[in-house]
């Protein structure tokens, strides 16, 4: 069965630090990847999305991923985190063949502290 | 636009009551979707539909029950409702019947709690 690892449960740096948070995959074929956010107490929002092209994906709030094909990853990356990152990032997969269900990693906790 | 328009927010259920989750989309997308999603456990699929008329099992389906009359609204009923139906629950909707290369799009969220 397909799944999604995200290797970090809960991280917590201080502003300014860079993040990076991994992603695994489990499946060989095409596949869509994606990043999103959830605030305290709100929905998910889409950070970034890979859909084909350039392995390297930027999205919104300085955040960016990398395809890795050979590895199966697509981690996410900041090089500057701030105190108002702080939230869940959850990645998921949206497999060929899967009928555009997706499948979601645990999600990690990031504390941003001032 | 609005999206997709999750309702209600929130609701506290008692022990074997049963209720409708209720999920609309205004976007005339084919596929739609419902998760639900508890700590530490990312968000599962109950349900899923391609289309009207079409609906199929995800992760985890037992205790709930879908149909899809119409392209726009999704329903999900909780025929009996458990405590371990304590979750908040998101529904989606992408366009295409499960083609790659389309985003999905979440509502609010309803969080329900049974006691």
């Amino acid at each position: 069965a397909q799944s999604v690892s995200q290797h970090n449960h809960h991280v917590i740096l201080s502003e300014a630090a860079s993040l990076e948070l991994g992603c695994n995959y489990s499946y060989g074929g095409t596949v869509n990847l994606f990043w999103y956010v959830q605030y305290p107490g709100q929905h998910l929002q889409l950070l970034l999305k890979y859909f084909s092209g350039d392995p390297l994906v930027k999205g919104i709030k300085g955040f960016e991923a990398e395809f890795i094909k050979s590895k199966f990853s697509f981690n996410l990356r900041k090089p500057s985190v701030q105190w108002s990152d702080t939230a869940e990032y959850f990645c998921a997969v949206n497999a060929e063949g899967s009928q555009g269900n997706l499948i979601f990693g645990k999600g990690t906790k990031l504390s941003v502290k001032p | 636009n609005a999206g997709v328009t999750q309702t209600p927010k929130f609701q506290v259920l008692k022990t074997g009551q049963s209720m409708t989750l209720q999920c609309a989309q205004d976007m005339n997308h084919e596929y739609m979707s419902w998760y639900r999603q508890d700590p530490g456990m990312g968000l599962r699929l109950i349900h899923y539909s391609v289309g009207a008329g079409i609906t199929d099992q995800g992760e985890v389906p037992n205790g709930y029950n879908v149909s899809r009359s119409t392209t726009e609204d999704f329903p999900l009923r909780l025929l009996s409702a458990a405590p371990s139906q304590t979750s908040v629950y998101f529904c989606a909707s992408s366009l295409g019947q499960g083609a790659l290369n389309t985003e999905a799009f979440f509502g609010q969220g309803t969080r329900l709690t049974v006691v």
